[in-house]
């Protein structure tokens, strides 16, 4: 099983910082199957990122992503308040599918 | 639109087993595919079980005793059943499609609740 760890698990920004949160794996993933999810408390998780750098339809240009093998993370050059969430990683490199643990983004 | 929406008992007695249904629209399950996905209370996401758009199956090695996944094509609804439901079993569960041309949960349910307790 590829284990992802995302740190930090908690992280708190004030709107206008810029935020960068990894996605480490215990096995190399390919950059086509490595993704985010955003999901704000009490809804379900939205497709984020998808293929290491792609943003999903609707996501702003202020996010951004990038990595390679066991590597990746997620950047907010300027975070706003409707960022707050809990960000999840997630490979589709191998079976079983995993997900990391999340690292949840908090505004001041 | 495409939607998904999961529906289930809500309430398992502890050994007991789980039946849940994910009813799709806006899009046919001939030709995607659909995961569940589940997640406990305030803590992470844990993958199922996928069905393709074929019928064929992938489910997760740690869970597939307890595990079966069905679909029903012309009603646009997937099935989920679990057996031997413990506590740890607690969650909400997710039905999410898979994208049509790269590996990934395009659109999601809202989840629904499963609670085991006696």
């Amino acid at each position: 099983e590829n284990v992802l760890t995302q740190s930090p698990a908690i992280m708190s920004a004030s709107p206008g910082e810029k935020v960068t949160m990894t996605c480490r794996a215990s096995s190399s993933v390919s950059s086509s199957y490595l993704h985010w999810y955003q999901q704000k408390s009490g809804a379900s998780p939205k497709l984020w990122i998808y293929s290491t750098s792609n943003l999903a339809s609707g996501v702003p240009a202020r996010f951004s992503g990038s990595g390679s093998g066991t590597s990746y993370s997620l950047t907010i050059s300027s975070v706003e308040a409707e960022d707050a969430a809990t960000y999840y990683c997630q490979q589709y490199s191998g079976y079983p599918l995993t997900f990391g643990s999340g690292t949840k983004l908090e505004i001041k | 639109q495409v939607q998904l929406k999961e529906s289930g008992p809500g309430l398992v007695a502890p050994s007991q087993s789980l039946s849940i249904t994910c009813t799709i629209s806006g899009f046919s399950l001939t030709s995607y595919g659909v995961h569940w996905v589940r997640q406990p209370p305030g803590k992470g996401l844990e993958w199922l079980v996928v069905i393709w758009s074929d019928g064929s199956t992938t489910y997760n090695s740690a869970l597939k005793s307890r595990l079966s996944i069905s679909k029903d094509n012309s009603k646009s609804q997937v099935f989920l059943k679990m057996n031997s439901l413990q506590t740890d079993d607690t969650a909400m569960y997710y039905c999410a499609r898979h994208g049509l041309h790269d590996r990934y949960f395009d659109v999601w349910g809202a989840g629904t609740t499963v609670t085991v307790s006696s």
